[in-house]
C-alpha cells in the first residue's frame, strides 16, 4: 500500500497570500496524483488529478506541480472560500490510498 | 445535472448487515468506474471499493470478503452490500465517479450516507 504523508497538518494563512501544501508518496506513483478540497458538511471537489491538471472549473489560483514521490498543491491568493481541508489522492496502485489532510485556516 | 445520491445508511448493532444505494443521474454507471469511499468520525477519507465499467471490483483489504459492490443497470444505482459489520465501519460513505481508468481521480461525490456500528 502507498502511503501518503501531507505537511503541514495545518496552514495558517492570511486572505491573499500563497498557501502550498505537500504531499509526499512513500513510492512512486509517477504523476498519478490527485487533489481535492473539502469543506464541512460537503462531499470532497477534485481540484487536480494527473498531478498538474485542473479539474473543470477550477480557479487558476489552485495548481499542482509534482512527479515520483513529491507533489505540491500551490494556491496563489487565498480567498475566503478556499479555507477547508485539502487532501491527495494516488491511483497509480490499488488500494486508492488518501493523505491525512491539511487545513487551511484563517491566520 | 450530473449526481449521486446516496442512501440506506442507519445505525446497525455490530454482526449486522446493510446495503447502500447510489442513485446516479446524467450519467450511466455502467459506463463508469464506480467507486466507494468512506469518512470515519475525526478521520481521513478511506476508499473502500471500486467496480470497473467491465464489471471488474477490487476492495480494500479492511472490507475485502465483508462488502460487495454491485450496480443495476436499469436503475442506474450502485449498491454496497455490506455484512458482517464491525464498529470500525462507523463512516459516512461516498459513491464517486472516476475520471476514467487511467485518471481514476473523482470528479463527482455524492453527499454520503451515515453508517453507526454500534450496540
Amino acid at each position: 500500500e502507498i502511503l501518503l504523508t501531507q505537511s503541514p497538518a495545518t496552514l495558517s494563512v492570511s486572505p491573499g497570500d500563497r498557501a502550498i501544501l505537500s504531499c509526499r508518496a512513500s513510492q512512486t506513483v509517477s504523476s498519478s496524483l490527485a487533489w481535492y478540497q473539502r469543506k464541512p458538511g460537503q462531499a470532497p471537489r477534485l481540484l487536480v488529478y494527473g498531478a498538474s491538471t485542473r479539474a473543470t472549473g477550477i480557479p487558476a489560483r489552485f495548481s499542482g506541480s509534482g512527479s515520483e514521490t513529491e507533489f505540491t498543491l500551490t494556491i496563489s491568493s487565498l480567498q475566503s472560500e478556499d479555507f477547508a481541508v485539502y487532501y491527495c489522492q494516488q491511483y497509480r496502485n490499488w488500494p486508492l490510498t488518501f493523505g491525512g489532510g491539511t487545513k487551511v485556516e484563517i491566520k | 445535472d450530473v449526481q449521486l445520491v446516496e442512501s440506506g445508511g442507519g445505525l446497525i448493532q455490530p454482526g449486522g448487515s446493510l446495503r447502500l444505494s447510489c442513485a446516479a443521474a446524467g450519467f450511466s454507471v455502467s459506463n463508469n468506474f464506480m467507486n466507494w469511499v468512506r469518512q470515519a468520525p475525526g478521520k481521513g477519507l478511506e476508499w473502500v471499493s471500486v467496480i470497473y465499467s467491465t464489471g471488474t471490483t477490487y476492495y480494500a483489504d479492511s472490507v475485502k470478503g465483508l462488502f460487495t459492490v454491485s450496480r443495476d443497470t436499469s436503475k442506474n444505482t450502485l449498491f454496497l452490500q455490506m455484512n458482517s459489520l464491525r464498529p470500525e465501519d462507523t463512516a459516512v460513505y461516498y459513491c464517486a465517479r472516476a475520471l476514467s481508468l487511467y485518471y481514476h481521480a473523482m470528479d463527482v461525490w455524492g453527499q454520503g450516507t451515515t453508517v453507526t456500528v454500534s450496540s
